[in-house]
């Protein structure tokens, strides 16, 4: 069965203060990790793909990395606007469907 | 990127009521559709999964006769909460996934329903 855990379960941040948030993950046959954020009444919201270990990728001040056993979401010199819930979910050969950490709510203080 | 809507955005309805939901990609074709729920601090739940053209596939423990889904078409996907009573209050959410390409699940913003 194929397993997200992610961590912190919340992360409080000051603004412009970098850190990074964590998905470990048990997966057969990773066909995909990927990271979205959701604000509060709202739909998740896509933000990256990842596919292999050593893939990275970037957008703005977020940059996803992955390894063979976790990703890390960086988040450089953060702004208010950046607070929200961070999820996290691989896909692997179960039906193609995707498997979700319980988030990590991020709230950057200005 | 790819667009998901939902409609409608809130629903309140009375015990006993059935409540439909409709999920659209409005600018990609969707060969398969999904529908999550989601209670307050906690994390999707993946309800069912469904091909155009084909019956869902429920995950355990979901009642596929109380949550009706259809997909009718590559753009379309709607969710059925029959007799719906207080604890099918919640957030329910669709997401959909395009043919060809990459194969990225986008969601569409979510339903909130509350049954009094």
């Amino acid at each position: 069965e194929d397993q997200v855990t992610q961590s912190p379960e919340a992360l409080r941040l000051q603004e412009g203060e970098s850190s990074s948030l964590n998905c470990s993950y048990t997966v057969s046959g990773l066909r995909g990790l990927f990271w979205y954020r959701q604000d509060p009444g709202k739909g998740p919201e896509f933000l990256f793909t990842l596919y292999s270990a050593g893939e990275e990728k970037e957008k703005e001040r977020l940059k996803a990395t992955l390894t063979k056993k976790e990703s890390f979401l960086h988040i450089t010199a953060p702004k208010p606007e950046d607070s929200a819930t961070y999820l996290c979910a691989v896909r692997g050969t179960s039906y193609g469907k995707l498997t979700f950490g319980q988030g990590t709510i991020l709230t950057v203080h200005p | 990127g790819a667009v998901v809507s939902q409609h409608p955005s809130w629903v309140i309805c009375k015990s006993g009521t059935s409540v439909k939901i409709e999920c659209r990609s409005l600018d990609f074709q969707a060969t398969t559709m999904f529908w999550y729920r989601q209670f307050p601090k906690q994390s999707l739940m993946l309800m069912a999964t469904s091909n155009e053209g084909s019956k869902a596939t429920y995950e355990q423990g979901v009642e596929k006769d109380k949550f009706l889904i259809n997909h009718a078409s590559l753009t379309l996907s709607t969710l059925t909460v029959t007799s719906a009573h207080p604890e099918d209050s919640s957030f329910y959410i669709c997401s959909a996934r395009g043919r060809g390409g990459p194969d990225t699940q986008y969601f569409g913003p979510g339903t909130r329903l509350t049954v009094l």
